[in-house]
């Protein structure tokens, strides 16, 4: 099973809503990303969890929230976004935490901030 | 700082016809991938290259590595209307750092 799942796939979210944005993988793989794409760009990377604890915060405003309840879950909290927050939202996992490693995406998220 | 620089960015092609899309990149890197995108899609990962000379080919595409470079290519051959899609290489480093995009090559090929 080479397959990262994200759910929702769409989303559509008012300025004041808060949601939540899950990623699943069962590949055993032990890191997980965060990215945001918008169109026509290449992907930013937004977080890194290492083994389940956060190693990398790319200066990510603190109205996106990410959480790994355990190996196979990565969740990213959304509260108070603005409208230029819309964009797909990938997510990635990879076997080697120590970078460099090939990464799987899923399908995205998409989103819209109203 | 690792910057990746890809060109060109635009790449118009009739079918049939060979192409090589270039990624250069700033600092001694270990590991560099090819990923390709569907519009409206997830990034699908198509190669990776782990050593200098490294040559990978799957189907109408080859990508190879010179670190010495710092080049990797992807050529292209025979193209079709299914290759038409977003190319993007990446670059890591083993140690906890994170992959760098290129800005990505959008192909189309044409009849």
């Amino acid at each position: 099973d080479t397959e990262v799942t994200q759910t929702p796939k769409h989303l559509v979210m008012g300025m004041t809503n808060k949601k939540s944005l899950k990623c699943e993988q069962h590949m055993g793989h032990r890191a997980m990303y965060w990215y945001k794409q918008k169109a026509k760009k290449p992907p930013e990377l937004m977080f890194v969890y290492s083994y389940e604890k956060l190693s990398i915060n790319e200066s990510v405003p603190s109205r996106f929230s990410p959480e790994c309840p355990n190996s196979s879950l990565l969740n990213l909290h959304l509260h108070a976004l603005q409208p230029e927050d819309s964009a797909l939202y990938l997510c990635a996992s990879s076997q080697d935490p120590s970078g460099g490693d090939t990464q799987y995406f899923g399908p995205g998220t998409r989103l819209t901030v109203l | 700082e690792l910057k990746v620089e890809q060109n060109p960015l635009f790449l118009s092609m009739q079918e049939g016809k060979n192409y090589t899309i270039y990624c250069n990149y700033s600092t001694t890197s270990d590991r560099l991938y090819w990923y390709r995108q569907d519009p409206g899609k997830s990034l699908e990962s198509l190669f990776v290259l782990l050593s200098n000379g490294a040559v990978k080919q799957e189907g109408r595409l080859m990508a190879s590595l010179d670190t010495k470079a710092r080049l990797s290519t992807l050529h292209i051959t025979a193209a079709v209307h299914d290759l038409s899609a977003t190319y993007f290489c990446a670059v890591g480093k083993t140690g906890n750092t994170p992959l760098v995009f290129g800005k990505g090559t959008r192909l189309s090929v044409i009849a």
